[in-house]
């Protein structure tokens, strides 16, 4: 398996637009995390999936993210509009379990928004 | 509320000295703490783990402490080599997720 692959890699974006991140989990793995990683607060958890329901959406920060995961293969954030404060480096990762078992991550989407 | 607290943003060593990275949290309902190493430009990889039923777990030159009633774990790297510089988080699970803390980034000195 290559491991969880995230695309893009990079993304700039103008104050505004709409911005959407992509991830393949590793199959077989019933778990899917989205992650944000800052200097301030380091990997915040966004948002995490099981079998593909939406498990636990408190830490996404405002109505202007979502996610979905339309099948176990395929995930996305959404940021809709986007704004300066997004910049950070997003991370999807996925899992076995939660409980246990460690987490795998994809090289994450580097999101600058100016 | 930061439930996983990583006090140390860095730490600089020696090169065959040991590294000493603490993490610290607040809700006795986790069950299972790990640590990652993450280099720039590259997700984190999971590095070792330990059991709450367990203090210590030993992993070659890596080994991490439990200490439940002061709610502290440490990773004890011996002997610190150049290739370990990286930032490194410490994770604790339960309550249905996984909680990082910030980070601490290392760097061994040659």
């Amino acid at each position: 398996d290559a491991g969880v692959i995230q695309s893009p890699r990079h993304e700039v974006t103008e104050m505004g637009q709409e911005v959407t991140l992509r991830c393949k989990p590793i199959s077989g793995h019933d778990y899917l995390f989205w992650y944000r990683q800052t200097m301030m607060r380091g990997l915040e958890l966004l948002i995490y999936f099981n079998n593909n329901v939406p498990i636990d959406d408190s830490g996404m920060p405002e109505d202007r993210f979502s996610a979905k995961m339309p099948n176990a293969s395929f995930s996305t954030l959404k940021i809709q509009p986007s704004e300066p404060r997004d910049s950070a480096v997003y991370f999807c990762a996925s899992s076995l379990g939660i409980l246990n078992t460690e987490a795998f991550f994809g090289q994450g989407t580097r999101l600058t928004v100016v | 509320d930061q439930q996983v607290k990583q006090n140390s943003p860095s730490l600089s060593v020696q090169e065959g000295r040991i590294s000493i990275l603490n993490c610290d949290y607040t809700n006795s309902m986790f069950d299972y703490f790990l640590w990652y190493k993450k280099y720039p430009a590259e997700g984190p990889t999971f590095l070792i783990s330990i059991s709450s039923i367990k203090d210590k777990n030993e992993d070659g030159r890596f080994t991490v402490f439990l200490n439940k009633s002061a709610k502290h774990l440490s990773l004890h790297i011996v002997p610190s080599q150049p290739g370990d510089s990286a930032v490194y988080f410490c994770a604790a699970s339960g309550l249905g997720k996984l909680v990082f803390g910030a980070g601490t980034i290392l760097r061994v000195k040659s």
